[in-house]
């Protein structure tokens, strides 16, 4: 079955530099792959997803990539704020959520 | 607040007793979820009900037993649970597009539970 790793697993920046989360996943069948932020003592919530044919997909400050021949994809946030510091989770599905598998989680501190 | 509301937020039990999680979800969504978060996993799929049939995930002991009365209603029910339960309950729902593909999982704030 699927397996998604995610490195690293806490992550500290100052504030305005940038941050970078990276995942792998094992199965070649994946094709959609959300990120999930999740606030102290709050639910995890989308920030953003990507699908398999596309290779990178940018919000404001948040962008995912996806390599698809490595198996791997990135979130990067630029100019961090202190209200990003929270735990990320990326995951990995084949078409839904029956079969979504999430990494461990990233813990990101922003330093003000 | 988002939508999907779970009850209780905080429960405490013993290993005999009985209880039961609720989730209500006023979105409209056809598929609901349970998902067990703890420090050693953090997001486990534990049940999926997908137009209110159950997607079996036969790694879930048996002292676990969904419920799913309508597409707004969600129950899990405990017993004789052990320490080892102690987690965060988290339900879910979502639209499932003619594909079975859904893309956002709206999640609720979770019962957090304790097995002494």
């Amino acid at each position: 079955g699927e397996n998604v790793e995610q490195h690293p697993s806490t992550l500290s920046v100052q504030e305005g530099d940038s941050a970078v989360i990276k995942c792998t996943y094992s199965d070649s069948a994946s094709n959609y792959f959300p990120w999930y932020k999740q606030e102290l003592g709050k639910r995890p919530q989308l920030i953003i997803d990507i699908r398999s044919n596309v290779g990178e997909k940018k919000d404001q400050r948040i962008a995912v990539t996806l390599n698809k021949t490595a198996k791997h994809f990135s979130l990067h946030i630029t100019e961090t704020q202190p209200e990003d510091s929270a735990v990320y989770f990326c995951a990995a599905s084949e078409t839904s959520y029956d079969k979504v598998i999430f990494g461990p989680g990233t813990s990101l501190s922003v330093i003000p | 607040e988002t939508g999907v509301t779970q009850t209780p937020r905080h429960l405490v039990m013993g290993m005999t007793n009985k209880k039961s999680l609720k989730c209500e979800q006023h979105l409209g969504h056809n598929a609901m979820y349970w998902y067990k978060q703890s420090a050693k996993k953090p997001l486990e799929l534990m049940f999926v009900y997908s137009l209110e049939e159950r997607v079996e995930n036969n790694s879930v002991p048996s002292r676990f037993s969904p419920e799913c009365p309508n597409s707004s209603h969600l129950f899990l029910h405990l017993h004789t649970l052990q320490p080892e339960d102690s987690a965060l309950y988290l339900c879910a729902s979502s639209q499932e597009d003619s594909d079975g593909f859904t893309e956002k999982l709206f999640f609720g704030s979770g019962t957090q539970l304790s097995v002494l």
